[in-house]
């Protein structure tokens, strides 16, 4: 089977950085997965992480680890909307689906 | 505009009832994922299918089934529904792995 745990909620004041960490277990690993959800919407992608390392778009960033089985996503220089539920999700070792994180809420605070 | 189209948006029904939830991926998509999301819950993964083809099967009802036509769109049905089937449904569409595209969901309300 496969798992993945976040916090499940985080709260952080407008221009602020946060980072919202994942670790997984899954027996085989096809990259990490990020989704943000506001609330009533639904959840759109923001990256995907196959290899080590920090990927940078604009204000997000997601690292990975895989010999860690953990990543985090970092929100820089906050904004009000970005307050929204963060979803990590892996696809299991057959690779055929997407399996999600229960979420973090992030509040961004004024 | 993710290109995944859900219908209904909303639904309202009573237990013990059946309902049909559609789902068009983007063109191109051959998969199409079923997910369930509770009040403030996370996304239970339903059911998968690729061209056609179940493709990989979640924490999914033996009541409710699904299937992918040949225009590779996909209908969720749900049968003797129960209060606790209250959900938003969510269909998501996606060509390889790493990035699904979701619809705005069906938001279903049992009474």
């Amino acid at each position: 089977g496969q798992s993945l745990e976040q916090p499940s909620e985080v709260t952080a004041v407008e221009g602020a950085i946060v980072q919202i960490n994942c670790t997984y277990q899954t027996s085989g690993f096809y990259g990490l997965s990020w989704y943000q959800q506001h609330d009533g919407g639904a959840p759109t992608f923001l990256s995907y992480n196959a290899l080590d390392g920090l990927e940078e778009t604009g204000r997000f960033s997601s690292f990975l680890s895989r010999s860690d089985s953990y990543g985090y996503l970092l929100l820089q220089e906050l904004q009000m909307k970005d307050s929204a539920s963060y979803f990590c999700a892996v696809p299991p070792d057959n690779n055929n689906d997407m399996r999600f994180g229960a979420g973090t809420r992030l509040t961004v605070k004024p | 505009d993710s290109g995944v189209t859900q219908t209904p948006k909303h639904l309202i029904t009573a237990t013990g009832q059946r309902v049909t939830l559609r789902c068009s991926p983007r063109s191109g998509d051959l998969s199409v994922y079923w997910y369930q999301q509770s009040l403030d819950q996370g996304l239970q993964f339903l059911i998968q299918y690729y061209n056609g083809e179940e493709r990989a099967k979640g924490n999914i009802l033996e009541r409710f089934s699904a299937q992918q036509f040949p225009d590779l769109h996909s209908e969720l049905n749900l049968s003797s529904l129960e209060l606790g089937d209250s959900a938003l449904y969510f269909c998501a569409s996606s060509e390889g792995a790493g990035e699904l595209f979701f619809g705005e969901g069906s938001r279903l309300t049992v009474l």
